[in-house]
């Protein structure tokens, strides 16, 4: 089993839904990424978050430490939120990331 | 400011051949890693550079591969030689110390037929 597991594995949604999606992990972490990647392009990071909540812009994330689980929230989807999105986690001394296989979120018009 | 940027974007290379794929980091930036997607898995550590030195290379997979980064500037990932297994996106990131927020490059698709 991965260390950092995502679900739901795609996910579609209609334009203007609000989007949630999940990312758990077994270790203990010192942060965690939210990163997405658009078809053909690079990988972008989102968010980098080790308690609490954050938002930007439509997206939020938030994480629970205890319970060893983070969201990211899409407010008013659209299309362009297309894309994969990867959570990564960073442990303890570590600064390599650990990778979640990625969500593919589709948003249709 | 020049982000992270990888070259090739794209190698087709037959198998036995040599690739050398090349990261240039955010300047400034003298945490270097090297990550690898295997087509359907999870991208995967392959290795990190503090400046020039390899503090973590525990994800390369075999001695085929040889990271360098020579003056502490740029890197180069070098597969000697190429197998079948070896195709997938390889993606570079930089950050500015271990608990920065990491910058990726994106990334080089390399084929092996």
């Amino acid at each position: 089993k991965n260390e950092v597991e995502q679900s739901p594995q795609n996910l579609t949604a209609q334009e203007g839904e609000f989007i949630t999606i999940n990312c758990s992990y077994s270790v203990g972490i010192s942060a965690l990424h939210w990163l997405q990647q658009h078809p053909g392009g690079g990988i972008v990071s989102l968010f980098m978050l080790s308690s609490g909540k954050k938002k930007h812009g439509r997206l939020i994330a938030t994480i629970n430490i205890q319970e060893k689980h983070s969201s990211l929230h899409i407010t008013a989807s659209h299309p362009r939120d297309s894309a994969v999105y990867i959570c990564a986690v960073r442990s303890g001394a570590n600064s390599k990331l650990t990778f979640g296989k990625g969500i593919t979120l589709s948003v249709r018009p | 400011e020049a982000g992270v940027t990888q070259f090739p974007s794209h190698s087709v290379i037959e198998k036995g051949q040599t690739v050398t794929l090349r990261c240039d980091p955010i300047s400034g930036h003298d945490n270097l890693y090297w990550y690898r997607r295997v087509m359907g898995k999870e991208i995967k550590f392959l290795l990190h550079f503090v400046k020039e030195s390899k503090q973590d290379e525990s994800g390369m997979p075999n001695n085929r591969f040889l990271a360098e980064r020579t003056g502490g500037t740029y890197s180069t990932l070098k597969v000697q030689p190429a197998e079948l297994e070896d195709s997938g996106v390889y993606f570079c990131a930089s950050s500015q110390g271990i608990t920065g927020s990491a910058f990726f490059g994106q990334g080089t698709r390399l084929t092996v037929v």
